[in-house]
């Protein structure tokens, strides 16, 4: 069946350093990619979001990239501060027969100070 | 109002019991989905409302039975629940079926 992968499945960072997060997908037809912050005991949190048109998209420290043709896309979070702390969930959206959304495995990143 | 509002926070609840899970929105969203999820593990998609009306069931059990009284209101009736079905119970709802905004869940748990 579609699946995503994503790596790595726990990073730690420095405070201040850049954390990068990797999506790989298999269904050629997701064209809608979002990621999701959870802290604990809260629901995920949309925190940036890319569509198939876009090669990459930018919000503050955080960016998003996306290469179609590889089906790789990538989080990219710079200057971390403790607060990044959280897990990060990828997922790619289809709707070609049908709505369709596939999770990545998440990624816990713990940020130090 | 950006917020997505569930309810209870926490539920216990017995293999023989009946209960509900509630989940209200008021951003005008036409689309709202049921999503469970287990620890450490992504969300899994149960069931998704488009204009009030089920659009997608994920091969859920029936002892799960959603329900959309409204634009802005969203249930999920729990009959003959197995221990194996608690889980973190998230809510969501998008404008169209893209930006979810999810709600904080309910941690069920069944004894």
């Amino acid at each position: 069946g579609e699946n995503v992968e994503q790596h790595p499945s726990t990073l730690s960072v420095q405070e201040g350093d850049s954390a990068v997060i990797k999506c790989t997908y298999s269904d050629s037809a997701s064209n809608y990619f979002p990621w999701y912050k959870q802290e604990l005991g809260k629901g995920p949190q949309l925190i940036i979001d890319i569509r198939s048109n876009v090669g990459e998209k930018k919000d503050q420290r955080i960016a998003v990239t996306l290469n179609k043709t590889a089906k790789h896309f990538s989080l990219h979070i710079t200057e971390t501060q403790p607060e990044d702390s959280a897990v990060y969930f990828c997922a790619a959206v289809s709707y070609t027969g049908g709505f369709k959304t596939i999770f990545g495995a998440g990624t816990r990143l713990f940020v130090k100070a | 109002d950006t917020e997505v509002t569930q309810t209870p926070k926490h539920l216990v609840m017995g293999m023989t019991n009946k209960k509900s899970l509630k989940c209200e929105q008021h951003m005008g969203h036409r689309a709202m989905y049921w999503y469970k999820q287990k620890a450490k593990k992504p969300p899994e998609l149960m069931f998704v409302y488009s204009y009030e009306k089920l659009s997608i069931n994920e091969s859920v059990p029936s002892r799960f039975s959603p329900e959309c009284p409204n634009s802005s209101l969203l249930n999920l009736h729990l009959h003959a629940l197995q221990p194996e079905d608690s889980a973190l119970y998230l809510c969501a709802s998008s404008q169209d079926m893209d930006e979810q905004y999810f709600g904080p869940g309910t941690r069920l748990t069944v004894t």
